[in-house]
């Protein structure tokens, strides 16, 4: 049983296109986030949530708008996609809000690519 | 402001000779650190964290970490490393409870490469 899943795995599309990346975790967790992995490498923090409350946003363009229906799923919806939004993009979770102690789970990652 | 380094863009190393993949950081107060490793075309994976008590944390697959508060340095070791070993490795560092955000910062990363 997967603990964060992400859906899809790769993603192609169009400049100018929308599209969603999916996240949910079976864990029980109360914070989940959105990290942006570039071609180097770089691990970066996108959003974070706490029981469906946003928390983290980290100055990113308002063309990316998180959504948490619920404290299990936290989705990444992206308008008029632009070359650079091509990253790789995990989703994580955690347990233990401000407890600053704890691991986070990461997803597999979706491959965005924008041509 | 929360930061991690890792000074070593790649650690090249033979089969069976131990390792150290090194990470230094700088925190207010008390730090929380991690480590994680990502294999290719793979999410990050959690091997071990420094919260509080001793040095030297053990984690998974034979991976131990030294916490040293005066070098500010949390190195990642293994006395006998695997070809299997080689992957991404990226140092991490969390936000304290005081800012509320559990924010996890990231350093850039190091490349293991173990030969055979």
């Amino acid at each position: 049983d997967t603990a964060v899943s992400q859906t899809p795995k790769y993603l192609v599309t169009q400049m100018g296109n929308d599209k969603s990346i999916k996240c949910e975790q079976n864990l029980g967790h109360d914070t989940m986030y959105w990290y942006k992995q570039d071609s180097k490498k770089f691990l970066k923090i996108m959003f974070s949530y706490n029981n469906k409350e946003l928390i983290i946003n980290e100055t990113v363009p308002n063309r990316f708008s998180p959504k948490s229906p619920d404290k299990a799923h936290l989705n990444l919806h992206i308008n008029s996609l632009e070359l650079g939004d091509s990253a790789v993009y995990f989703c994580a979770s955690s347990q233990g809000w401000g407890g600053g102690a704890t691991e986070a789970f990461f997803g597999q990652g979706t491959r965005l690519t924008v041509v | 402001a929360q930061s991690v380094a890792q000074p070593e863009d790649q650690v090249n190393v033979a089969e069976g000779n131990p390792l150290t993949v090194k990470c230094t950081y700088s925190v207010s107060g008390n730090p929380y650190l991690f480590w994680y490793v990502q294999y290719p075309n793979r999410g990050l994976q959690f091997l071990l964290k420094y919260i509080t008590g001793d040095n030297l944390v053990k984690g998974s697959y034979g991976f131990e970490a030294e916490f040293n508060k005066s070098q500010t340095s949390f190195h990642l070791k293994k006395p006998s490393a695997l070809v299997s070993d080689s992957a991404l490795y990226f140092c991490a560092v969390r936000d304290p409870p005081s800012y509320n955000t559990d924010k996890l910062i990231f350093g850039t990363g190091t490349r293991l490469q173990v030969f055979p």
